[in-house]
């Protein structure tokens, strides 16, 4: 069964470094979004992208967050300068071409800024 | 804005028992999808059920049955013959046919021996 995938499963970074997480989402898939989700609390959305665009992003996706596909199979979020605020697990999500579907995760990847 | 309330924050329950999660959302919208997502300890999160808010039915998936009531925006979860692998993080979220997923704040389910 396709699933989405992330690298790397643990990242450590001091703050200010710069970070790019990594997803390779279902291949067949057209959405893609980053959700973001604190140790002990809700995930929550980042961003969404479609189309080679963002198509929505939260608050919480400042300047310092970007996302790219910068070929038909990564979609990748990079954090310019690591805040401590920013430990987190990251988790990508796919969905397929209907509006109807259910997001498909990957294993997320635990951020640590320290 | 679409809110998802989880008003359980941990529920436990005894292996082969049934147990039902609650799920509460706010929209102004009529055309969208409750799901339940499960996150284990390895923090994976793994589609439970889905129901589209068009249909009167409410989804089955094994064990697992939701009891939607579209008028009264509830969408709860039962859980029957638990199992030691139900133990997980449960998080009730909201899509619409926009792009982004709402979710609650989770439940922590935890299947007693």
């Amino acid at each position: 069964e396709p699933e989405v995938t992330q690298t790397p499963s643990h990242q450590v970074t001091q703050m200010g470094q710069e970070v790019i997480l990594r997803c390779v989402p279902i291949s067949n898939h057209l959405y893609f979004y980053w959700y973001r989700q604190i140790l002990g609390q809700k995930v929550e959305f980042l961003v969404s992208f479609y189309n080679n665009e963002i198509s929505e992003k939260s608050e919480i996706f400042d300047d310092q967050f970007s996302v790219e596909r910068p070929d038909g199979s990564n979609f990748t979020l990079k954090i310019r300068s690591t805040k401590l605020e920013d430990s987190a697990m990251y988790f990508c999500a796919s969905r397929g071409a209907s509006g109807r579907e259910e997001q498909y995760f990957g294993p997320g990847t635990r951020l640590t800024v320290t | 804005a679409q809110t998802v309330t989880q008003s359980q924050p941990e529920m436990s329950v005894q292996e082969a028992e049934t147990v039902t999660l609650s799920c509460t959302y706010d929209t102004s919208e009529s055309n969208y999808y409750l799901f339940w997502y499960k996150q284990p300890p390895s923090r994976q999160m793994i589609l439970v059920i889905r129901q589209e808010a068009y249909k009167q039915q409410n989804a089955t998936e094994n064990r697992f049955s939701v009891n939607f009531q579209k008028a009264a925006k509830s969408f709860s979860l039962k859980i029957s013959d638990s199992q030691l692998g139900d133990t997980a993080m449960y998080f009730c979220a909201f899509g619409n046919t926009g792009n982004q997923f709402y979710f609650g704040t989770g439940t922590s389910l935890t299947v007693i021996p």
